[in-house]
């Protein structure tokens, strides 16, 4: 078990629709990252958050949007859905700040979007 | 465009043997990772290397990073099958702080008896 806490784990939704998934990240961690993983693109960055604001945008699409809350959980919201979303979102974490030592990134378990 | 090849994609092979899983980036950075990902699973980080001539090693798997070759390798000794999985490697592309990881396609390992 990571620490990184993600909900829900599947959903199953029609083209067209809004879905939001949510993200806790670990205690103390500051940095939230969004993650996509399909079988044609691979492992994609989305965007990451620190500390409530944005810091890097990867291949993020319009239709998709994230947040950072004060309270450190993320939410990525993603609208006007496509068969082509369906994918694996990976939410993960980290202190954030280079320490010297590393900083790990660690996964949560993902949530499973099928759209249909 | 900061690129990650990972050679081979699929390895098969057999326990007790020796291989290695190539990691090769095309542009600066200062951090590499190297991930495990089980089928359906999430992400278990198993190494962040950091400067030139780094190797950490855990158990039956160790990696190394060559910042002048811009190469990893992680390097499997006396696979067992509880070793089947998929390995990632991505490199940061953000110098000086973490950002965006840039993933390589994956290798996925096969042990078999």
């Amino acid at each position: 078990d990571s620490g990184v806490t993600q909900t829900p784990k599947h959903l199953i939704t029609a083209t067209g629709q809004r879905v939001t998934l949510r993200c806790s990240p670990r205690s103390g961690d500051l940095s939230v990252y969004w993650y996509q993983q399909s079988l044609d693109q691979g492992l994609q960055f989305l965007i990451q958050y620190y500390n409530g604001e944005e810091r890097a945008k990867g291949n993020i699409l319009e239709r998709f949007s994230a947040q950072q809350f004060p309270d450190l959980h993320s939410e990525l919201n993603l609208s006007s859905l496509e068969l082509g979303d369906s994918a694996l979102y990976f939410c993960a974490s980290s202190v954030g700040l280079r320490d010297g030592s590393g900083n790990t990134i660690y996964f949560g378990e993902g949530s499973w979007l099928t759209v249909v | 465009e900061l690129k990650v090849e990972q050679n081979p994609l699929f390895l098969s092979m057999q326990e007790g043997k020796n291989y290695t899983i190539y990691c090769n980036y095309s542009t600066t950075s200062d951090r590499l990772y190297w991930y495990r990902q089980d089928p359906g699973k999430s992400l278990e980080s198993l190494f962040v290397l950091l400067s030139n001539g780094a190797v950490k090693q855990e158990g039956r798997l160790m990696a190394s990073l060559d910042t002048k070759a811009r190469l990893s390798t992680l390097h499997i000794t006396a696979a067992v099958h509880d070793l089947s999985a998929t390995y990632f490697c991505a490199v940061d592309t953000l110098v000086g702080s973490q950002g965006n990881l840039i993933f390589g396609k994956g290798t996925k390992l096969s042990v078999k008896p």
